[in-house]
């Protein structure tokens, strides 16, 4: 089982739908939980940003996060033909272990397409 | 710069030949990352470095990949004897490490293609 596990998808949804996006991971180490947000050869570019438990609403996005069952989620409101792009989840832990490093540990993605 | 750059932005390149791969981080930024995009894999830690410590090597795939970071600043990452399953795309990403989660920033990647 990897650390990260995020449905690849592709998700397809007609223009307004709300979607929902999510991951389950392993690691309880695990304390900064962010979403990321990659068009097509492009990099990734960090759409929201959460630490522990809880919920950020951003605009149309909404993050949550659910420690006790290892879960976090990202929602979309009103969803455009420009948020068609591949959504990763990413987690890191608390603090630098002086052998670690912050490194993210991402989701494998998930292709979203809006269909006007 | 506004970003963090990458370059080249694709390269070709045969089976067991060597191959340079550049970062030019945001500037100010003290640590950077190297991470590599396989298809069907995810994204999956490289090295990171942090101004002058030792760099964390614990992602690099085997002892052909190298990294180095010169000056705290631009960064290049080296594949020696290249083989078709190091074909994926190699992103770069830098942040100003602040005690913890901080954000960071990525370039748009090289496209590696080993034939």
């Amino acid at each position: 089982q990897k650390e990260v596990e995020q449905d690849p998808g592709p998700l397809s949804v007609p223009e307004g739908a709300i979607v929902s996006l999510n991951c389950t991971y392993s690691n309880s180490a695990f304390q900064y939980f962010m979403w990321y947000r990659q068009y097509s050869r492009k990099g990734p570019e960090l759409l929201m940003y959460t630490y522990s438990s809880g919920n950020k609403e951003d605009g149309r996005f909404t993050a949550q996060v659910d420690k006790s069952s290892k879960y976090i989620s990202l929602f979309i409101r009103d969803s455009q033909p420009s948020d068609s792009a591949t959504y990763l989840c990413a987690m890191s832990e608390l603090g630098y272990s002086g052998a670690g490093s912050y490194q993210l540990t991402f989701g494998k993605g998930t292709k979203l397409s809006v269909i006007p | 710069g506004a970003g963090v750059s990458q370059s080249p932005s694709n390269k070709v390149t045969e089976k067991g030949k060597d191959v340079e791969l550049r970062c030019d981080p945001i500037s100010g930024h003290t640590a950077l990352y190297w991470y590599r995009q396989s298809l069907g894999q995810g994204l999956e830690f490289l090295i990171y470095f942090q101004g002058n410590s030792a760099p964390d090597k614990s992602g690099l795939p085997s002892d052909r990949f190298s990294a180095e970071r010169t000056g705290g600043s631009v960064s290049t990452l080296t594949i020696q004897r290249t083989q078709q399953e190091d074909s994926a795309v190699y992103l770069c990403a830098s942040s100003l490490v602040s005690g913890g989660g901080e954000t960071q920033y990525f370039g748009p990647g090289t496209r590696l293609l080993v034939l």
